[in-house]
């Protein structure tokens, strides 16, 4: 089992919607919890960090549920320029490493 | 604030030649720098930690006489591919991290690496 699994989509919706990323976690000591965002043959840019009381930052929603190692990401009113891979990333416990997901892609059409 | 480069951007080199890559944090003191691989259509693996005036510790399956990492500075990592085959071909990613963030990382646009 992966460490960390994503849909890898793509996920294909018009502008003005709303769409969802999930992804799964296997190791349940794992602290802490992002989204990051890359774009094609670029570097991935932190979007937000996760926390288990959810967060919120403008159009985007993280939450994350610890007894079900799940980890969402709602994106609202999408814009043609939220077209990218998203990556869900995990620091596990041990090393304060940082574990990729393989990403989902979102293209937003207008 | 929290940048960090790489150089070169893209390089092609010859099978068996070797290539350096550099990680430069510009405007803080990277006290932990990591290197990722990443294929195309895949995600980033991380290869290697490396903490500053200390040897680097090597993810399992990355070579540590091929792929060469050193961190002389708090703003400075160097990764020399040495012996590059076309297998080697790939986007390397350097991040950076500092005593402050413990989590956080920062990172580097990339380098394209083609060994023809």
């Amino acid at each position: 089992r992966k460490e960390v699994e994503q849909d890898p989509g793509p996920f294909n919706v018009p502008e003005g919607a709303t769409v969802a990323f999930n992804c799964t976690y296997s190791n349940s000591a794992s602290q802490s919890f992002f989204w990051y965002r890359q774009d094609c043959r670029k570097e991935p840019k932190l979007l937000m960090s996760v926390y288990s009381s959810g967060n919120e930052d403008g159009r985007f929603t993280a939450q994350l549920n610890r007894a079900s190692q799940y980890i969402s990401l709602l994106i609202r009113d999408s814009k043609l320029s939220d077209s990218a891979t998203y990556l869900c990333v995990v620091n596990m416990e041990y090393g304060n490493k940082l574990v990729f997901g393989a990403g989902t892609i979102l293209r937003v059409k207008s | 604030g929290a940048v960090v480069s790489q150089h070169p951007s893209w390089v092609i080199c010859k099978s068996g030649t070797s290539v350096k890559i550099e990680c430069r944090s510009l405007d803080f003191q990277a006290t932990t720098m990591f290197w990722y691989r990443q294929f195309p259509k895949q995600s980033l693996m991380l290869m290697a930690t490396s903490n500053e005036g200390s040897k680097a510790t090597y993810e399992q399956g990355v070579e540590k006489d091929k792929f060469l990492i050193n961190h002389a500075s708090l703003t400075l990592s160097t990764l020399t591919v040495t012996s590059a085959h076309p297998e080697d071909s790939s986007f390397y990613i350097c991040s950076a991290r500092s005593g402050n963030t413990p989590y956080e990382q920062y990172f580097g646009p990339g380098t394209r690496l083609t060994v023809t």
